[in-house]
C-alpha cells in the first residue's frame, strides 16, 4: 500500500517570503503521479501542481514549483513571493498510473502573515 | 474548466433520519465519482468509488448499508446517510473524473453534515 507523509502540521511565513512544504511517500511502483492540493477556508479542494514520476524535470506553475526527488521519494512544494491568499491547508497526494484512487497526506496548515 | 457541484452545502438533521447529498458534474460526463469524508483538521479519507450504472466499491471499514451510493447517470451521484447519528457528523466531499485510468479529479465544494 502507498503512504504519503507530511511532517509539518503547521507553518507560517511573512508575506512575500518563500516557503517550502515537505512531502515524502512510499511505493514500490515506478509509474505514478504526485500532486499538491490547496484547501482554503472555503474547503474547496484546488489542484496546485502535478508531477508525473517519469518526468525528471520539476513541475512549475507560476509561483509554485516542486522539488521531485524520485530516488528519495520526496516531493516538496515551494511557494515563492507568498501572498495572503496562499493561506490554506496543503495536501500532498499520490496516485498510481492506471489507478483511480488518490492517497492524501495528513496536510500542512500554512498561514501567510501580513 | 470542469465544475462539480454539491447540494446541499450544509445540512442539520435529527438523529435517526436519513440525509441525501447530491454530487453533479456540470460540464462534463463523469464516468467515475468518489466520495470522501473529512473530519476537522484532518485529511480526506476515501469512502467509496462509484462508476455510472454499477455498484459502488467501498473502502475497508465503510458500512455499505449506512452510506448508500447511487451513480445513476454520468452527471449525478448521490450519497445517502441512513439513520444518521451524531458520529456521522462530518464534512463530505465528492470528486469526479472521466475516462479510464488516471484522469484529474475535480472536487465539489463539500457538504457539512451535523446530526443532532
Amino acid at each position: 500500500a502507498q503512504t504519503v507523509t507530511q511532517s509539518q502540521p503547521e507553518m507560517s511565513v511573512q508575506e512575500a517570503e518563500t516557503v517550502t512544504l515537505s512531502c515524502t511517500y512510499d511505493t514500490s511502483e515506478n509509474n505514478y503521479y504526485l500532486f499538491w492540493y490547496k484547501q482554503p477556508p472555503s474547503r474547496q479542494m484546488i489542484l496546485v501542481i502535478r508531477q508525473e514520476a517519469y518526468k525528471q524535470q520539476n513541475a512549475t506553475e507560476n509561483r509554485f514549483s516542486v522539488n521531485f526527488q524520485k530516488a528519495a521519494k520526496s516531493f516538496s512544494l515551494k511557494i515563492s513571493d507568498s501572498q495572503l491568499g496562499d493561506t490554506a491547508m496543503y495536501f500532498c497526494a499520490f496516485i498510481l498510473f492506471g489507478n483511480e484512487k488518490l492517497t492524501f497526506g495528513t496536510g500542512t496548515r500554512l498561514t501567510i502573515i501580513p | 474548466g470542469a465544475v462539480v457541484s454539491q447540494h446541499p452545502s450544509r445540512v442539520i438533521c435529527k438523529s435517526g433520519t436519513s440525509v441525501k447529498i447530491e454530487c453533479r458534474s456540470l460540464d462534463f460526463q463523469a464516468t467515475t465519482m468518489f466520495w470522501y469524508r473529512q473530519f476537522p483538521k484532518q485529511s480526506l479519507m476515501l469512502m467509496a468509488t462509484s462508476n455510472e450504472g454499477s455498484k459502488a466499491t467501498y473502502e475497508q471499514g465503510v458500512e455499505k448499508d449506512k452510506f448508500l451510493i447511487n451513480h445513476a447517470s454520468l452527471t449525478l451521484s448521490t450519497l445517502t446517510v441512513t439513520s444518521a447519528h451524531p458520529e456521522d457528523s462530518s464534512f463530505y466531499i465528492c470528486s469526479a473524473c472521466w475516462g479510464a485510468g488516471y484522469n484529474e479529479q475535480f472536487f465539489g465544494p463539500g457538504t457539512r453534515l451535523t446530526v443532532l
